[in-house]
Parts: structure tokens; C-alpha cells; sequence
């Protein structure tokens, strides 16, 4: 039963180009999503995250959009660069009295940025 | 501030062999997790604790102990090791609020 999904297992995109990855999930109760960025050999690093009170949040090239009725989110770099090449991870997590803020990963999509 | 250290980097176990992976945390975090992440999935949840002498199972615990005697420490105990083990396995930390964990550079185990 997998709860978040990252239907892509890789995206490729020019340097210069917006990427686009994305992310659905299932369980309503989810109220707070996260992207994580992965290179090899390192632990996951924290880049952006929003709260189901909001449907956009923006940190300077990276956006993440909320649609709560599509339980769908998207992550939006722009412009992209070679740098930004990594493996991409969703997370959800919820509030309630027993989540302790554990997060429910996606498979992650590779991105590779193209020069 | 070093963050999340995990120790050792890789390892290679016989199956049946134990061993413990370490985390370590300085930032004074009341909650700690340990996640496994095998080739093409995401992380799965193995335990986690929301403060010393407090821990608790995640979606993949069997096989697996854990203990938190301090703030700082986590680890995670593999009794008779199996090829399914053969995984990299982070460590992560967060504070009260927000959600955001902090991950450990992870430890890579091959079991064969």
C-alpha cells in the first residue's frame, strides 16, 4: 500500500529549463509534505516543505504547489542547474496524536541536469 | 554542531552475524528514526523514538532493535542478519516542530 507515489523514476531536463517533479498520495490525513534531495553516498538533505494550509511555497528557485483536492504536489525548479542534479524524494507526514512527525516517502525521481 | 553521525560507513555481515549500527545526534533532538532505503524504493520507517527511554515500531521492524538510553543516541541492532537486511540504513533526528528531519550520511550493509 504505497501512500505517496513519485510516478517518475527520472526526469531529464536542459540547464536553464524548469523541472517539474511530482507527487501524489492517498491519505487524506496527511497535512504536511516535504522534499527531500538526495545525492550518492549522502543522507537525504531537507529543501522544502508546505502545510496543507497553503496551496504554494516558494524558496528562491524551488516552489512546491499543493492541489488538496488532486492530493497531488509538485516541486518546481527554476531555472534548473547541473548542480541540481540528484535524486528527488516526496515525504508526507500528519499532526495527529500518534504520528510523532514519523514521514512516508516516495520512491524519488532522478533528475539529471543537462549543461 | 556535526548533526547526525552514523557509524560505520559500510559494513559486510555473514548471515547470522549481529551488529549494531550507531547514530549519533548533537542538536539535542527529542525524536530519532531509522529508516532503510533499498535500490529504486524510498525510505521505509524501521523505529523511532520521541525521547530517551521512549521507542516505538515503524513499518519495517521485524529483525530489528532498537534502545535510547540518552538524547543523543539511537542505535539499531541487527540480531541474526539475513540477506533482506542488505539495504543502506539512515539515521535522522528533528526537534519538537517542525517536521523536517535531519538524515545522517547512512550506513551501507551487504549481508551475504
Amino acid at each position: 500500500d504505497q501512500q505517496v507515489k513519485q510516478n517518475s523514476p527520472s526526469l531529464s531536463v536542459q540547464e536553464g529549463r524548469i523541472s517539474i517533479l511530482n507527487c501524489d498520495y492517498t491519505n487524506s490525513m496527511f497535512d504536511y509534505f516535504l522534499w527531500y534531495k538526495k545525492y550518492p553516498a549522502e543522507g537525504p538533505t531537507f529543501l522544502i516543505s508546505i502545510s496543507s494550509i497553503k496551496d504554494k511555497n516558494e524558496d528562491g528557485r524551488f516552489t512546491v504547489f499543493l492541489n488538496k483536492s488532486a492530493k497531488h504536489l509538485s516541486l518546481h525548479i527554476v531555472p534548473s542547474q547541473p548542480g541540481d542534479s540528484a535524486v528527488y524524494f516526496c515525504a508526507a507526514s500528519y499532526a495527529g496524536g500518534t504520528s510523532y512527525g514519523k514521514l512516508t516517502f516516495g520512491q524519488g525521481t532522478i533528475l539529471t541536469v543537462h549543461p | 554542531n556535526a548533526g547526525v553521525t552514523q557509524t560505520p560507513k559500510f559494513r559486510i555481515l555473514k548471515i547470522g552475524q549481529s551488529m549494531t549500527l550507531q547514530c549519533t545526534q548533537d542538536m539535542n533532538h527529542n525524536y530519532m528514526y531509522w529508516y532503510r532505503q533499498d535500490p529504486g524504493m524510498g525510505l521505509k520507517l524501521i523505529y523511532y523514538s520521541v525521547g530517551a527511554g521512549i521507542t516505538d515500531k515503524g513499518e519495517v521492524p521485524n529483525g530489528y532493535n532498537v534502545s535510547r538510553s540518552t538524547t543523543e543516541d539511537f542505535p539499531l541492532r541487527l540480531e541474526l542478519a539475513a540477506p533482506s537486511q542488505t539495504s543502506v540504513y539512515f539515521c535522522a533526528s528533528r526537534p519538537g516542530t517542525p517536521y523536517e528531519q535531519y538524515f545522517g550520511p547512512g550506513t551501507r550493509l551487504t549481508v551475504t
